[in-house]
């Protein structure tokens, strides 16, 4: 089966900086997603990783090594708005994404 | 933000009778994905569609049913509904991705919350 792990929750305080790991271990690799979901609501796109390395996205960035199987989202300058839960999800095939059970964020003052 | 509206957004029905989830997108993407997400679970695919008429299964098909008649409307189908199947449901579409690939990052509806009593 298909395998995709993260932490269940995390706490972290605003201004700083916080790190959600995501380690996987699928049958294939087409790319690596990241979503942010507040409660109640649906997930938003966040960031794309396919090839190794650092994407940046303002506040967000998000890292990728296939060869090991892990890719992080790092949250800077955290904001109380950013607490949501993070999910990490592999494209395996063409199409459809496998999402881990996700990272409950709590951002505290 | 994608076009993209699911109707109901909440319904409650009783154990043994059909239901129909509708997802209507106005952005013309080519592929529609239903998926359910449930506590301890996250987000689990049930069918997805490749184009109109074209579906496949993913990892929870049993018990639904979809159809695709049109490309902006992509039908889940609960034939006969189990307490099992009280979840929230999200449709999501996906085009042409930033990195070029022709099925990229997905845009999800707003849900919808079932609950088979």
């Amino acid at each position: 089966g298909q395998n995709i792990d993260q932490p269940t929750e995390m706490t972290a305080t605003e201004g700083a900086i916080v790190q959600i790991n995501c380690t996987y271990q699928t049958s294939g690799f087409n790319g690596l997603f990241w979503y942010q979901q507040h409660a109640g609501e649906a997930p938003t796109f966040l960031s794309y990783n396919v090839l190794d390395g650092l994407e940046e996205k303002g506040r967000f960035s998000s890292f990728l090594s296939r060869s090991k199987g892990y890719s992080y989202l790092l949250l800077k300058e955290l904001q109380m708005k950013d607490s949501a839960s993070y999910l990490c999800a592999v494209k395996i095939s063409g199409y459809a994404l496998n999402f881990g059970k996700g990272t409950s964020l709590l951002v505290t003052p | 933000d994608a076009g993209i509206t699911q109707s109901p957004r909440h319904k409650v029905t009783e154990t043994g009778t059909p239901v129909t989830l509708r997802c209507h997108q106005t952005e013309n993407h080519r592929y529609m994905y239903w998926y359910r997400q449930d506590p301890g679970h996250g987000l689990r695919l049930i069918h997805y569609s490749y184009g109109v008429k074209d579906t496949d299964k993913g990892e929870v098909s049993d018990g639904y049913s979809v159809s695709r008649s049109k490309t902006e409307d992509f039908l889940l189908t609960l034939e006969s509904a189990t307490s099992s199947q009280t979840s929230v449901y999200f449709c999501a579409i996906s085009g042409r991705g930033t990195s070029g690939d022709a099925a990229g990052e997905q845009y999800f509806g707003p849900g919808t919350r079932l609950t088979v009593t």
